[in-house]
């Protein structure tokens, strides 16, 4: 069984579109995570959860948004899709608020043109 | 939130050991430093993590000198299945604060 998985693992788009991305962890982790990581592959924290409630949410447009139904899922929700926002997207669980020993996903990557 | 800096890449050769260091000279009190592994197209996957002095698993090793302001990881006999970008996470674990920042990264590359 995967312990945390995306779908979709590709996503192609046109600019404009919203699209969402989703997450499931089986690890009984409490706490989970978005990052985006770039062309230059830098990993930037864009949201987290504890026990559904959001506790980190980075500077990011509000264009994006989080929902978790359970602490099990946790979906990416992306409006008006722009260039920009092509990259890969993990998802993440940990059983801390910390990212520390955090499980990742396959990642999402997202293409918009 | 402590900053990290790794070298960005380091070469290596099959059966060497591999050192990498990290920077994080404002590291708190309640930080944890972690290092994860990322081949192409996978997600990160967790190495190893400590607080102080050394600490081992089947895996690597991670030095952490009393200062905190660095640590390093020591990757045994590297093979070429090692080639991967390895990040140095600096954060707080498992508290009700904090969040954790990934540094940029080192690319290794291991020959044969």
């Amino acid at each position: 069984d995967t312990a945390v998985s995306q779908t979709p693992k590709y996503l192609v788009t046109q600019m404009g579109n919203d699209k969402s991305i989703k997450c499931e962890q089986n690890l009984g982790h409490d706490t989970m995570y978005w990052y985006k990581q770039d062309s230059k592959k830098f990993l930037k924290i864009m949201f987290s959860y504890n026990n559904k409630e959001l506790i980190i949410n980075e500077t990011v447009p509000n264009r994006f948004s989080p929902k978790s139904p359970d602490k099990a899922h946790l979906n990416l929700h992306i409006n008006s899709l722009e260039l920009g926002d092509s990259a890969v997207y993990f998802c993440a669980s940990s059983p801390g608020r910390g990212a520390a020993e955090a499980f990742f996903g396959q990642g999402t990557r997202l293409t918009v043109v | 939130l402590a900053k990290t800096t790794q070298p960005i890449s380091m070469d290596s050769y099959e059966g060497q050991e591999v050192n990498i260091t990290c920077s994080h000279n404002n590291i708190a009190t309640n930080d944890y430093i972690t290092w994860y592994q990322q081949f192409p197209s996978q997600g990160p996957r967790f190495i190893i993590q400590g607080y102080k002095t050394k600490v081992t698993n089947e895996v690597a090793s991670l030095f952490i000198p009393a200062d905190r302001k660095s640590s390093t990881l020591s990757l045994p006999r590297v093979s070429l299945s090692d080639t991967a970008v390895y990040y140095c996470l600096v954060g707080v674990y498992n508290t009700n604060a904090g969040k954790s920042t990934f540094g940029d990264g080192t690319t290794l590359t291991v020959k044969p």
